[in-house]
């Protein structure tokens, strides 16, 4: 059964503190990428791993930096998060990179306060 | 880089009816155009796409139509149920590079 799954699903922190969301895929996908989801702005695109260790900054990578040492997880961390990146956050794999259908995760609603 | 904009931020029709949400495009180099949906509260999840070699794809009751001149494409959902109440993201690809999404349509379905 083809999944993405993310954790924590639920997470509110203090500003200034850091932040580690977590995701997996059991799919061997190539390619990860980390979104952020605001009301009426979409989908915006943090960064994108092409495969372990080759990672590339997406429209909104300030604030945000990722790590993929094994091909199934891809973590994004907040150093010192701020009231702006509460939002939610959408981890999406792929097969390949552009032009192959990608599969999302449930999301990370996070807070900050 | 490329700019996906859809038309329709609401789009609200009536059960048995046809809805159509329609999104354009800024970079001739794409050549993939895939459609998510996003149910209430819930993740995305693709639901169909087309590439350039066409211009019209139908699953069921989903049709996706290309007009490469006009650099536009549109979903058609036919007769309508309240189950495809949802947001629809429209995407465009260039081949080989990321895929860039429009803001979403919200459609809701009335009984």
């Amino acid at each position: 059964d083809m999944k993405v799954t993310q954790m924590p699903r639920y997470l509110i922190k203090r500003m200034g503190e850091n932040v580690l969301l977590e995701c997996g895929q059991d799919m061997s996908h190539e390619t990860m990428y980390w979104y952020r989801q605001d009301p009426g702005l979409g989908l915006q695109l943090i960064y994108i791993s092409y495969d372990v260790d080759s990672n590339s900054e997406g429209d909104i990578p300030k604030g945000y930096r990722v790590s993929r040492k094994k091909r199934e997880h891809f973590s994004l961390i907040l150093d010192s998060a701020k009231t702006n990146q509460t939002s939610v956050y959408f981890c999406a794999s792929s097969l390949n990179w552009g032009t192959y259908e990608q599969y999302f995760g449930p999301g990370t609603r996070l807070t900050v306060l | 880089g490329e700019k996906v904009e859809q038309h329709e931020s609401t789009l609200s029709v009536r059960e048995g009816d046809s809805a159509v949400i329609n999104c354009t495009y800024t970079d001739t180099a794409s050549s993939y155009f895939p459609w998510y949906k996003q149910e209430a509260g819930k993740s995305l999840h693709f639901v169909i796409d087309i590439r350039s070699n066409v211009d019209r794809k139908q699953s069921q009751r989903l049709i996706v139509l290309l007009d490469k001149k006009a650099k536009r494409f549109s979903l058609h959902i036919t007769a309508t149920q309240p189950e495809d109440s949802a947001i629809y993201f429209c995407a465009a690809s260039m081949s080989n590079n990321r895929i860039f999404f429009g803001d979403g349509t919200q459609l809701v379905v009335k009984p």
